[in-house]
């Protein structure tokens, strides 16, 4: 069984600070992790992935994550937040087992970003 | 990346009525599709795995008789909540993989669609 913790429901921060979203996984197997966004009454938009090899993975928007197995961590980082970051977050675990893996998905959190 | 369609993004619907709910790959065919629930301010949670051809695999605890889903092509699956109640609405969002190879290494979302039962 695999399990996602998002520490934080939500995170304020200011414009133009760093922006750092914690997520941590248990999983059985080498995970995938991914991070998506959503916006107000939208999906979700991925973020970015972490599937295999380096362990930096950049996203869209000046997003990144680092997977760190030592600590089954996957944290997301922004080094400067901008007022359109402002959102639900969510980090999510697979499997590598195939089109029918499903996505477990943490609770979230929410990304304040104030002037 | 591809593009997954849901249609309708809200409705409203009668206490007791059924509501059916599309979702759709645009630009590419998936032999897998999921559906989740999402309550507010809080995660989504899988209800079903859409299998082209085959019935759906539902989750512990979803009713597969009160949430229908059919997927019988591979670019639409459907969810159909029959004899809709209030406590059924919800955000109920899918999302639909690339085939093998390299399906399992993202998943795809439509943009939600909104029910409210009254």
């Amino acid at each position: 069984a695999q399990s996602v913790t998002q520490l934080g429901s939500h995170v304020s921060v200011s414009e133009g600070a760093l922006v750092l979203l914690r997520c941590n996984y248990s999983s059985s197997v080498p995970p995938y992790l991914f991070w998506y966004v959503q916006y107000p009454n939208q999906g979700l938009q991925l973020l970015l992935k972490y599937t295999t090899g380096a362990t930096l993975v950049k996203g869209i928007n000046g997003f990144e994550a680092e997977f760190k197995k030592s600590e089954t961590s996957f944290h997301l980082t922004k080094p400067s937040a901008h007022m359109s970051d402002a959102a639900e977050y969510f980090c999510a675990v697979s499997d590598q087992g195939g089109t029918a893996s499903k996505l477990t998905f943490g609770t979230g959190t929410r990304l304040q970003v104030t002037l | 990346g591809a593009v997954v369609s849901q249609h309708p993004s809200w409705v409203i619907c009668k206490s007791g009525t059924s509501v059916k709910i599309e979702c759709r790959s645009l630009d590419f065919q998936a032999t897998t599709m999921f559906w989740y629930r999402q309550f507010p301010k809080q995660s989504l949670m899988l209800m079903a795995t859409s299998n082209e051809g085959s019935k759906a695999t539902y989750e512990q605890g979803v009713e597969k008789d009160k949430f229908l889903i059919n997927h019988a092509s591979l670019t639409l699956s459907t969810l159909t909540v029959t004899s809709a109640h209030p406590e059924d609405s919800s955000f109920y969002i899918c999302s639909a993989r690339f085939p093998p190879p390299a399906g399992n290494t993202e998943a795809f979302f439509g943009q939600g669609t909104r029910l409210t039962v009254v």
